[in-house]
C-alpha cells in the first residue's frame, strides 16, 4: 500500500469507547487547522477543519476542540469502530494562507 | 467526480535512472501541492502551484528534483538521476482557493523503490 510504516505514537482503543487524539503546532498565528486520516494504502483524508476564531468544532461522531492558548488541538472519535483504524494528521495553515504543515501523526488501533 | 488521479501507482527503478511521476488535479481546483512521505521525515511539502505557476519549491530536496505543470489538468514530478534516499511515497493533491476553503484532497500515492 501506499501509507509507510512510520514509527508513531499508537493509541490503542477498543471497540465502542471514546478516541482523543492530541496534537501540538507551532505557529501562534496559524488560524486555520485540519485533521487528516490516512488509512493503509490510501492518501491523507479530510476529516474536519476548525478556524482559530472556534474553540470547538463537531461533525458526525467527530469533535475538534483548540486551545490556542496552549497552541493544543484534539480530535475525539465517538464510538470508536475498527474503520476508524488509521494513522491521523493534525496540519496547520501557514500565515499565506496556502501551505499546510502536517504533524508528525499518530497511529489509532481499534481491538474488536 | 474520480478525484486526485496519479500514476504510476508504484515504481521501482535503479539508481540513476529518471523517475516522472504524474498528477491529474480535480477538474477546478486552482492549487496543486507534492508531497513526499517517509518513515523519517513524515509528510513534507515539497513544492505547490497555483493558476500552473510555481509558488513555493522551497521544499523540493536538491536540483535533482524538478515540477512542472503544463496546463490546469497535469503536472509531473521528476527525479534526475533518482538515488535511494528517494524512495518514498510521492502524494499529489489539490485545492480551490476560493475563500474560506482550504481543504487538499490528496491523491492515492506513487511508492517509488529506488535500487
Amino acid at each position: 500500500g501506499e501509507s509507510v510504516g512510520l514509527h508513531l505514537p499508537t493509541l490503542s482503543v477498543q471497540e465502542g469507547d471514546n478516541s482523543i487524539i492530541n496534537c501540538a503546532y507551532s505557529n501562534s498565528a496559524s488560524d486555520y487547522f485540519i485533521w487528516y486520516k490516512q488509512e493503509s494504502g490510501k492518501g491523507p483524508q479530510f476529516i474536519i477543519d476548525i478556524r482559530s476564531n472556534m474553540d470547538k468544532r463537531q461533525g458526525q461522531r467527530v469533535t475538534v476542540l483548540l486551545n490556542k492558548t496552549v497552541k493544543h488541538l484534539s480530535l475525539q472519535i465517538a464510538a470508536t469502530q475498527p474503520g476508524d483504524s488509521a494513522v491521523y494528521f493534525c496540519a496547520e495553515l501557514n500565515n499565506a494562507g496556502n501551505m499546510l504543515t502536517f504533524g508528525g501523526g499518530t497511529r489509532l488501533m481499534v481491538k474488536p | 467526480d474520480a478525484g486526485v488521479i496519479q500514476s504510476p501507482r508504484h515504481e521501482v527503478t535503479e539508481m540513476g535512472q529518471e523517475v516522472t511521476l504524474r498528477c491529474k488535479p480535480i477538474s477546478g481546483h486552482d492549487y496543486l501541492f507534492w508531497y513526499r512521505q517517509t518513515m523519517m521525515r513524515g509528510l513534507e511539502l515539497l513544492i505547490y502551484f497555483n493558476n500552473n505557476v510555481p509558488i513555493d519549491d522551497s521544499g523540493m530536496p536538491e536540483d535533482r528534483f524538478s515540477a512542472k505543470m503544463p496546463n490546469a489538468s497535469f503536472s509531473t514530478l521528476k527525479i534526475q538521476p533518482s538515488e535511494p534516499r528517494d524512495s518514498a511515497v510521492y502524494f499529489c493533491a489539490s485545492s480551490s482557493g476560493l475563500a474560506g476553503r482550504n481543504e487538499q484532497f490528496f491523491g492515492p500515492g506513487t511508492r517509488l523503490t529506488v535500487l
